[in-house]
């Protein structure tokens, strides 16, 4: 089946530190791949996405990349604020329609200190 | 652009008693999606409708568990009678194309 898999919160950073999340999957076909991240007392909101191999979704500075050779898309920025400080969600969507419901990891939670 | 709006909030009831979540998409969102996420885990899908139409709820516990979709807009996801287990987040979430909008979730405590 479908499935994500998270590294282990929580992770615990100086502010300007490098961030690294590991997410890898398990999906037949060809997935979407996405980061959410969750701040204190909100909804979930997107914060990139990938849709197929080599591709890199990037936003505020955070950045991805679809590899399917090792079925990760693992989750980088070069210097972590403290507004940084959230939960992030890996997620897959098993197919490409649009309509199709997402898949998710159990979620990081990063906390970052000045 | 309003976004995906919820009530209530937060409920509390003790077990064995029903209740019910509602859901308003953001304007001419077709589909909709209700997920349960449990406490440290990622949310998981319970049923997504196209307009009014149940198009996935396989994963909806419906020997108490039911949701409507009237006119294609508003959503109400009901549970009776809860269960200790049943305590969660439930999200509702709409999209129009590829882009999944959620809302801030209902806090669900059963007792």
């Amino acid at each position: 089946g479908n499935s994500v898999t998270q590294m282990e919160g929580p992770v615990t950073l100086s502010e300007e530190a490098f961030l690294t999340i590991n997410c890898t999957y398990t999906a037949t076909g060809y997935p979407s791949l996405f980061w959410y991240v969750q701040y204190p007392g909100e909804g979930l909101q997107l914060l990139l996405k990938a849709t197929k191999a080599d591709d890199k979704g990037s936003n505020k500075g955070f950045e991805a990349t679809y590899r399917k050779e090792t079925t990760s898309f693992h989750l980088e920025k070069g210097s972590v604020q403290v507004s940084d400080s959230a939960v992030y969600f890996c997620a897959l969507k098993r197919d490409n329609q649009a309509g199709t419901a997402l898949i998710f990891g159990k979620g990081t939670t990063l906390s970052v200190s000045s | 652009e309003a976004g995906v709006v919820q009530s209530p909030r937060y409920k509390i009831i003790e077990k064995k008693q029903p209740v019910a979540f509602w859901c308003n998409p953001i304007s001419g969102h077709n589909t909709l999606y209700w997920y349960r996420q449990n406490l440290g885990q990622g949310p998981e899908l319970l049923i997504r409708y196209e307009n009014e139409e149940a198009v996935d709820d396989s994963q909806l516990p419906k020997d108490r568990f039911s949701a409507e979709r009237l006119k294609g807009v508003d959503s109400t996801l009901k549970i009776q009678p809860a269960e200790l287990g049943d305590s969660a987040v439930y999200l509702c979430a709409s999209s129009s194309d590829y882009e999944q909008y959620f809302g801030p979730g209902t806090r669900l405590t059963v007792t």
